[in-house]
């Protein structure tokens, strides 16, 4: 089946600093990739949807500027936390849509990167 | 504005038993509706896709309806194991988004079933 990768899994950095998350789409092309944020117990909130050599469509809510998204290629999707703070600090999780978006599980969805910001 | 809600957010059975669990939408005019399973501090696995036109989804012990007209999802867990414990989540994909791919999900229900 499809399977999407991130790296790395967790980090933990000190406050001020940025912190990039990459999402890997291994053994498919994925033209949209979708970055979700979930604090503990609760759901998965869509932050923005990436799509390749174009601009990303942030939420409502969502800061562009301190999270900064780049789809450079069909397999690649990065999220860079800008000046990440205490508050920033979530899970992680990115989804990849399959070229062909056809089958059950057109969406495939990645481990999650637990970011801890001291 | 498409809002999903799950109820109970927590369940607790002993092995065995059979459960349901729930997932109600807001705006029935879905594309599709999707559970998923999530471990704690893991990604999300799929476990059953509904499209719009169908009622019910079966994989093994699962089994998932949905009844569009009244916004509501179920999935049907039998005979319950202690590994089926974890957060189930339904997510649901609008018809305006059918081609974004965009889902909502739902605040999932934590599920423990006890040996």
């Amino acid at each position: 089946g499809a399977v999407v990768s991130q790296h790395p899994s967790w980090v933990i950095c000190k406050s001020g600093t940025s912190v990039k998350i990459e999402c890997r789409s291994l053994d498919f092309q994925a033209t949209t990739m979708f970055w979700y944020r979930q604090f503990p117990k609760q759901s998965l909130m869509l932050m923005a949807t990436s799509n390749e050599g174009s601009k990303a469509t942030y939420e409502q809510g969502v800061e562009k500027d301190k999270f900064l998204i780049n789809h450079a290629s069909l397999t690649l999707s990065t999220l860079t936390v800008t000046s990440a703070h205490p508050e920033d600090s979530s899970f992680y999780i990115c989804s990849a849509r399959d070229l062909a978006g056809v089958g059950p599980n057109e969406q495939f969805f990645g481990p999650g990167t637990r970011l801890t910001v001291l | 504005k498409q809002e999903v809600t799950q109820i109970p957010a927590a369940l607790s059975v002993p092995e065995g038993e059979n459960l349901v669990l729930n997932c109600s939408f807001t705006d029935s005019a879905i594309y599709n509706l999707q559970w998923f399973r999530q471990d704690p501090g893991k990604g999300l696995t799929s476990l059953l896709l509904i499209q719009s036109s169908q009622r019910e989804q079966t994989s093994g012990r699962l089994n998932a309806s949905l009844d569009k007209s009244s916004g509501r999802s179920t999935l049907y867990i039998a005979a319950s194991q202690p590994g089926d414990s974890a957060t189930y989540l339904c997510a649901v994909k609008s018809l305006g988004s059918s081609n974004t791919g965009k889902l909502i999900f739902g605040q999932g229900t934590t599920l423990q079933v006890k040996p």
